[in-house]
């Protein structure tokens, strides 16, 4: 596509319900990371992927957080028994290859989680 | 460890001065820089990147950033500021030998007409 896409645009839901947020990233790219956005700050680093392989899950806040990416392409955060601190918004990005001079990372419009 | 500070919140410019919003950075190795910014309610726009070679360097949208390697500063300008480029603007460094960008909190920047 065009750009990277991110689904659902915004997500309410109940404290201890399990959310599952997506991301397209940019044809061709093959790094994607996620971030989070809480409000008013800056981003937090959760979890970078290149290719398939996730070499730095360090950012990840508990193990209530996952993510996957399957076929070099789309992938997949998942908050297993949201919390109300997690609500944020999630940002995705994506680049060409993560780290060297060419890693450019370009967003996408992030997912509003708020939990209730 | 690699890390970058806005020491600003916010700047206020009127439209048509020049506008300048601070970053300095600290990583180990040589930095690769960058700027973002964030309209409200959107994702972060990539406006200009600093990788080797002339220390200014020119992006979108009319701004520019010099690179200081003395002073590890990597300050976004632009010479003439318009009511539209009101935003939160983000910097962000990385280590040539990393693969973490690290973003700092960012500068809400108002432009008054």
């Amino acid at each position: 596509g065009a750009g990277v896409s991110q689904s659902p645009s915004n997500k309410v839901t109940e404290k201890g319900k399990d959310v599952e947020l997506r991301c397209d990233p940019i044809s061709g790219h093959t790094a994607l990371y996620w971030y989070r956005q809480s409000l008013g700050q800056g981003l937090e680093f959760l979890i970078y992927f290149q290719g398939n392989s996730a070499p730095d899950k360090s950012g990840l806040p508990s193990d209530r957080f996952s993510a996957e990416r399957t076929g070099g392409s789309v992938s997949t955060l998942t908050i297993q028994r949201t919390q109300q601190e997690d609500s944020a918004v999630y940002l995705c990005a994506s680049s060409l290859i993560a780290g060297g001079p060419t890693d450019t990372q370009y967003f996408g419009p992030g997912t509003r989680l708020t939990v209730l | 460890a690699q890390s970058v500070a806005q020491p600003e919140d916010q700047v206020n410019v009127a439209e048509g001065n020049p506008l300048t919003v601070k970053c300095t950075y600290s990583v180990s190795g040589n930095p690769y820089l960058f700027w973002y910014v964030q309209y409200p309610n959107r994702g972060l726009q990539f406006l200009l990147k600093y990788i080797t070679g002339d220390n200014l360097v020119k992006g979108s949208y009319g701004f520019e950033a010099e690179f200081n390697k003395s002073q590890t500063s990597f300050h976004l300008k632009k010479p003439s500021a318009l009511v539209s480029d009101s935003a939160l603007y983000f910097c962000a460094v990385r280590d040539e030998r990393g693969f973490k960008t690290i973003f700092g909190a960012g500068t809400r920047l108002f432009v008054k007409a």
